[in-house]
């Protein structure tokens, strides 16, 4: 069965340094999501990206962050100038469609700790 | 603003049990409703959704909610658990937007 797949699934970094977390998502899918879950808090979406562009993204989405997809199957989220609070759990997700009730496929997380 | 409250942290059950989970949305509109299961060191898996239709929403492993539009409710059931479905439990909506608004999560944890 298709699935995606996150690499790393930790990632340990200093304050300040950038990360780029990776994403490979189901082949036939055409949309891609970001979200994120702080120890203990709710898994919050971050962005979406669709046709090579962001469809939709939140607030806690702002200059920080920057998402690509650099070619064919990889789906890329970079964190610029990381901070203590930026450690959470990272997960993708991909959708074939952006209908109401097309299920999004997540997959395992990123756990990336800022010391 | 959009919102999905779950209102059990940790339940704990003994096999056989029957199960419910609540969930509570806040949204006026057209809502898509979602269950996602975590087992323990897995992904995130998609348990049943509501997209329109029949309110009562059969699932997998024999789970099934109910969407009560009056109440805002999703609630997830099933009648009898087993040891299998200790897990971690979202509740999640989707409104005219694509991206999920997610609930804290219930913890399940059945006891043998």
């Amino acid at each position: 069965e298709p699935e995606v797949t996150q690499t790393p699934s930790h990632q340990v970094t200093q304050m300040g340094q950038e990360v780029i977390l990776r994403c490979v998502p189901i082949s036939n899918h055409l949309y891609f999501y970001w979200y994120r879950q702080i120890l203990g808090q709710k898994v919050e979406f971050l962005v979406s990206f669709y046709n090579n562009e962001i469809s939709e993204k939140s607030e806690i989405f702002d200059d920080q962050f920057s998402v690509e997809r650099p070619d064919g199957s990889n789906f890329t989220l970079k964190i610029r100038s990381t901070k203590l609070e930026d450690s959470a759990m990272y997960f993708c997700a991909s959708s074939e469609t952006g209908q109401g009730g097309n299920e999004q496929f997540f997959g395992p997380g990123t756990r990336l700790t800022v010391l | 603003a959009q919102s999905v409250s779950q209102h059990n942290h940790h339940v704990i059950l003994s096999e056989a049990a029957s199960l419910e989970l609540g969930c509570n949305y806040s949204y006026g509109g057209t809502v898509n409703l979602f269950w996602y299961v975590q087992y323990p060191g897995q992904h995130l898996q998609l348990l049943l959704k509501y997209f329109s239709g029949d309110p009562l929403v059969k699932g997998i492993k024999g789970f099934e909610a109910e969407f009560i539009k009056s109440k805002f409710s999703f609630n997830l059931r099933k009648p009898s658990v087993q040891w299998s479905d200790t897990a971690e439990y979202f509740c999640a909506a989707k409104t005219g937007a694509n991206n999920l608004f997610f609930g804290t999560g219930t913890r399940l944890t059945v006891i043998p």
